[in-house]
């Protein structure tokens, strides 16, 4: 059973530009949530996907966007990057099942820089 | 929505000494978690708990969910517990809403 990878590890991007981070869930996993972190805070909800539609979103605004696909693989897409967007983000992945809350399981993050 | 204290920020002990970390939250919910995440921002989920009691090793974790309050216990605690420990609530379709984390430093 494969765990929960995130890729690129490390991303440098200037102001204005557009970047995408993508996660694989952990097998039998159909959910995947999205979290950014800023230096010295606690993680930040973005949005969660389930079955490939959001199925719940923080206080994020839109360029904040997000894809989930047939395999439960999942893209983080931020458009007009701004500095303050520097952070590490975390997906995580958990099996929702009736509705119930499930143990997420977190990858290990992408850290953004944007300059 | 639901607010998340976690204390202390901070905590340096010596090996062997016993730990804990409090977490209290404000609004009633189904499900807390403890996590541990180490410098490099990995996160590893320790717990997750919706009454009573769970232990694993040497942490215990504790909720009592009519004082909406939970503790992480750390028996005999080492050098490689050194950690930022966090607590989250949640888990549904508005995600996790963490603490701001207690960063624990043991000594050898």
């Amino acid at each position: 059973e494969t765990g929960v990878t995130q890729s690129p590890t490390h991303l440098i991007k200037t102001r204005g530009q557009q970047v995408t981070l993508r996660c694989s869930s952990q097998s039998g996993h159909n959910t995947v949530s999205w979290y950014q972190q800023a230096l010295g805070q606690g993680p930040q909800f973005i949005f969660q996907y389930y079955r490939e539609e959001e199925n719940g979103r923080g206080n994020f605004p839109p360029r904040f966007s997000g894809l989930q696909f047939p395999n439960y693989s999942s893209e983080l897409n931020v458009n007009a990057l701004e500095l303050d967007d520097s952070a590490l983000y975390l997906c995580a992945s958990s099996h929702k099942f009736s509705g119930r809350n499930n143990e997420q399981f977190f990858g290990p993050g992408t850290r953004l820089t944007v300059l | 929505k639901n607010e998340v204290e976690q204390s202390p920020q901070n905590l340096t002990a010596q090996e062997g000494e016993f730990i804990t970390i409090n977490c209290s939250y404000s609004v009633g919910i189904s499900a807390l978690h403890w996590l541990q995440q180490h410098p490099g921002g990995g996160i590893v989920s320790l717990f997750m708990l919706s009454s009573g009691k769970k232990k694993h090793g040497r942490l215990i974790a504790t909720i009592n969910i009519q004082e909406k309050h939970s503790s992480l216990h750390i028996t005999a605690s080492h050098p490689r517990d050194s950690a930022v420990y966090i607590c989250a609530v949640g888990g549904g379709a508005d995600g996790l809403t963490f603490g701001k984390g207690t960063h624990l430093i043991i000594q050898p």
